[in-house]
């Protein structure tokens, strides 16, 4: 597509719930990036995929995330038992491949609220 | 670790105001720098980079002037506009080692521009 796209664009959620975040990243970019901005701060990494692998996944705050690319394309980050502390924009980003001469596109994020 | 400072805002300023947004990094080596920006309701865009020390990073009438020195990114636009509102992030990413394809970010600083 056009840019990078993520759905939905807003969730509510329970405390307890499970909830799955999904990323479409532009067609043909290999590296893709999920990042956590959370009120009044910048974003933070979470979690980086090269392909269908997490490269690097030291970001994501505890086991109740996971993220998964199975096909190299469209990527999912799942979280279990969610909690209030959870609440945050939750931005994908991708690229054509993970050198820095490479920028990032960023998708416009889902907001998730815990309540 | 690699950081990111930048000032706190809110800044609000009248059209044609000049604009300093100041930013300085602590970080290994010499990291590229960039300076991204979110308007209300969209996605994380980069507004200009720096790579190595010196460099002048440009575009839409903003600047910012790698200053290894003094470890610093500055902001600056000449003559503000009301679209210029919206939230300013500093970032650093290193151009080598294991962990090149990471962004940190600072807090950003929102912008309030007055007609």
């Amino acid at each position: 597509g056009a840019g990078v796209s993520q759905t939905p664009s807003n969730k509510v959620t329970e405390k307890g719930k499970y909830v799955e975040l999904r990323c479409d990243p532009i067609s043909g970019h290999t590296a893709l990036y999920w990042y956590r901005q959370s009120l009044g701060q910048g974003p933070e990494f979470l979690i980086y995929f090269q392909g269908t692998g997490a490269a690097d996944d030291s970001g994501l705050p505890n086991d109740r995330f996971f993220a998964v690319r199975p096909e190299g394309s469209v990527s999912t980050l799942k979280i279990q038992r969610t909690e209030r502390g959870d609440s945050a924009v939750y931005l994908c980003a991708s690229s054509p491949r993970d050198s820095p001469i490479y920028g990032y596109t960023f998708g416009s994020g889902t907001r998730l609220t815990v309540v | 670790g690699d950081s990111v400072t930048q000032m706190e805002g809110p800044v609000t300023l009248s059209e044609e105001a000049f604009l300093t947004i100041n930013c300085t990094y602590t970080a290994t080596g010499y990291p590229s720098l960039f300076w991204y920006v979110q308007y209300p309701g969209e996605g994380l865009q980069l507004l200009l980079k720096a790579t190595k020390a010196d460099d002048k990073g440009s575009n839409k009438g903003f600047e910012a002037t790698y200053r290894k020195e003094t470890t610093s990114f500055h902001l600056e636009k000449g003559s503000v506009q009301v679209s210029d509102s919206a939230v300013y992030f500093c970032a650093l990413r290193q151009n080598s080692g294991g962990s090149n394809y990471k962004l940190t970010f600072g807090k950003g600083t929102l912008l309030t521009v007055n007609p």
